[in-house]
């Protein structure tokens, strides 16, 4: 079956970066596109961007641009996203999400706490 | 950029009744919208996928419909299960972006 195990929570400081691992299993992880979707204490979904893991080339929303990078690593099936220069605002719960359909997501991690504090 | 706007904000509910949630785009996106449902410290789960199909294993009670700005989520009639908050969520044809909308709650009323 397919399961996206994630990293455990993190707390950061302003100013530092944050990397959250996503480990696939059960399907092709080069066949599919993995996306990072995030969602702030009491918030809806923000979406990231996405990562093809064949080709390596990605995709990222504007506010995230020169922010954040998704990278993969295919022989241990992990798919990664970096997020620099954290503030306050970052506080959120991470996810990774694998592409389907094109359109949609169809399987999600279990999502990773990241806090960022003083 | 394209923004989903998501109708009504909490929508409250009797168990058994039917649910109709509307989610608009700003511009066309086609069929390329999907639906998830969203319940307290899990992660979504997608229902719908390009409009109209529902995710593997998703009960029929839900179904999707639209086309172009106008897309709607049916529950036909709702069980304890279904009360959730719910995302519409678009794919930008180029470049290739997701968006997702506020969100719809469904509370029991």
């Amino acid at each position: 079956q397919v399961q996206l195990v994630q990293s455990g929570a993190e707390v950061k400081k302003p100013g530092a970066s944050v990397k959250v691992s996503c480990r696939a299993s059960g399907y092709t992880f080069t066949g599919y596109y993995m996306h990072w979707v995030r969602q702030a204490p009491g918030q809806g979904l923000e979406w990231m961007g996405w990562i093809n893991p064949n080709s390596a080339g990605t995709n990222y929303a504007q506010k995230f641009q020169g922010r954040v990078t998704m990278t993969r690593d295919t022989s241990i099936s992990t798919a990664y996203m970096e997020l620099s220069r954290l503030t306050s605002d970052d506080t959120a719960v991470y996810y990774c999400a694998k592409g389907a359909h094109i359109t949609a997501a169809d399987y999600w991690g279990q999502g990773t706490l990241v806090t960022v504090s003083s | 950029e394209i923004v989903l706007t998501q109708s009504p904000a909490t929508l409250s509910l009797s168990p058994g009744e039917r649910a109709t949630l509307s989610c608009r785009a700003s511009q066309s996106v086609s069929s390329y919208l999907a639906w998830y449902q969203q319940k307290p410290g899990q992660a979504p789960r997608l229902l719908i996928y390009d409009a109209s199909n529902r995710a593997t294993g998703i009960p029929t009670r839900f179904s999707g419909s639209g086309s172009g700005t106008d897309f709607t989520l049916t529950i036909s009639s709702l069980e304890p299960e279904d009360f959730a908050v719910y995302y519409c969520q678009q794919r930008s044809i180029w470049p290739p972006l997701f968006t997702f909308g506020p969100g719809t709650k469904v509370d029991i009323k």
